[in-house]
Order: structure tokens, then C-alpha cells, then sequence
């Protein structure tokens, strides 16, 4: 079946550091990929989405491209702020419009 | 809009007791889901809606649960009896589709802190 797999964490990075947060999915088809951010105590909040392959991304300096060669859709952001500290989800839109989602990927930004 | 609304944010009860969770999704949104988050289990999808009826309650773990939509403003999760390994936080989630049949992606509400003692 469709799933996901985010690599595991936490991530832990200082300030104005590269981020990378992996994920890698296996599906029939080709389905929408999406990354979702949780603040702690909130929920999820869609970040940014790409609906076929090579379309990338992009949010609040976030992207990710959707590769359709290696089945990925990796989160970059070039320069990391404390604010940026989360739990980062990998999802994918599986059959019948359900979202499938990775086990998340825990971000903290050191000052 | 005000986007997915959960109530109440926080609730605490006693093991054996029944409890009520409420969802009013976002207007036009014809997809509806509840989702379970634990430390050990992550995120769990419990069953969602189209147009008002449940397409897939799979994820729904025991006959203790269960969830209703009656209107498309309007959806309850309720657990009877708790349990305080029903203690988690439950999300609910609102969506469509675009015309293309794509899928704009969910609308998550705040959810609610469930604590049974």
C-alpha cells in the first residue's frame, strides 16, 4: 500500500544553518505530496504542496521538489530560525483523498 | 473563515465515563476527518466523511468509539466508556477537491487534549 518514510529525529541545527529533511514514498500512480508544520500545542498547518513531478514547492523559504525518479519530496530551507523549531510531516494523497502520512521529523533551531 | 473549529480544546475525565468531541468543519468542505496524535503512535486516521456519510472507519480502534456527521457543519467523535489509554490529541480535518479531482490538502483543526484518569 501507499506510505510514507521521513527521516527520523530530532534535527537539531543552530541558527542560519541549511536544513534537509528527507522523505521518500511509495504509491500507485502519481499522487500530490504535501508537508505539514506543528507548532507544539497546535495543529498541523499545510507548509507547501507539489501535485506532479518536477513541481516544486515553496513556502516561508521552505521547498521541495517532487521527484518522481527517486520518489522524494526532500524540505530544504537555506537559513533556519529559532521560529522554525517544529514537528515537520511528509504526506501523501493516497486513494479516496486520504492523506498518508510519515511519522513526523522534530526540528529545533539553537540560537 | 474561521477555518476547522474543535471543542473543547482541553478535557479531562474519569476512566469509565463518556466523552464528547465536537468538529465544525470549514463551509464547502465536503471531506471530513478525525485523526488521533500520540507520542508512541503518531498520527492515526479513525475514520473520515464524504458528503456526510463515513467512507472508511477502519482506523476507529474499539466499538468504544464512534462518530456521527449529520450535517455538513457539524461532526462528533464520542468515546463511551474512556479509557486512559484513550488519552491523546484528536484532530479533526476538513478538505475538498479541486476540479481537476486533485486534492487541495487538509484543513486541521487545534484539536483536543484528551486526558482519562
Amino acid at each position: 500500500g501507499d506510505s510514507v518514510t521521513q527521516m527520523e529525529g530530532p534535527v537539531t541545527l543552530s541558527e542560519e544553518a541549511f536544513l534537509t529533511i528527507n522523505c521518500t514514498y511509495t504509491a500507485t500512480g502519481y499522487p500530490s505530496l504535501f508537508w505539514y508544520v506543528q507548532y507544539p500545542g497546535e495543529g498541523l498547518q499545510l507548509l507547501l504542496k507539489a501535485t506532479k513531478a518536477d513541481d516544486k514547492g515553496s513556502n516561508k523559504g521552505f521547498e521541495a521538489t517532487y521527484r518522481k525518479e527517486t520518489t522524494s519530496f526532500h524540505l530544504e530551507k537555506g537559513s533556519v530560525q529559532v521560529s522554525d523549531s517544529a514537528v515537520y510531516f511528509c504526506a501523501l494523497a493516497g486513494g479516496y483523498n486520504k492523506l498518508i502520512f510519515g511519522a513526523g521529523t522534530r526540528l529545533a533551531v539553537h540560537p | 473563515d474561521a477555518g476547522v473549529i474543535q471543542s473543547p480544546r482541553h478535557e479531562v475525565t474519569e476512566m469509565g465515563q463518556e466523552v464528547t468531541l465536537r468538529c465544525k468543519p470549514i463551509s464547502g468542505h465536503d471531506y471530513l476527518f478525525w485523526y488521533r496524535q500520540t507520542m508512541m503512535r503518531g498520527l492515526e486516521l479513525l475514520i473520515y466523511f464524504n458528503n456526510n456519510v463515513p467512507i472508511d472507519d477502519s482506523g476507529m480502534p474499539e466499538d468504544r468509539f464512534s462518530a456521527k456527521m449529520p450535517n455538513a457543519s457539524f461532526s462528533t467523535l464520542k468515546i463511551q466508556p474512556s479509557e486512559p489509554r484513550d488519552s491523546a490529541v484528536y484532530f479533526c480535518a476538513s478538505s475538498t477537491r479541486g476540479w481537476t479531482g486533485t486534492i487541495y490538502g487538509y484543513t486541521f483543526g487545534s484539536g483536543t487534549r484528551l486526558t482519562v484518569v
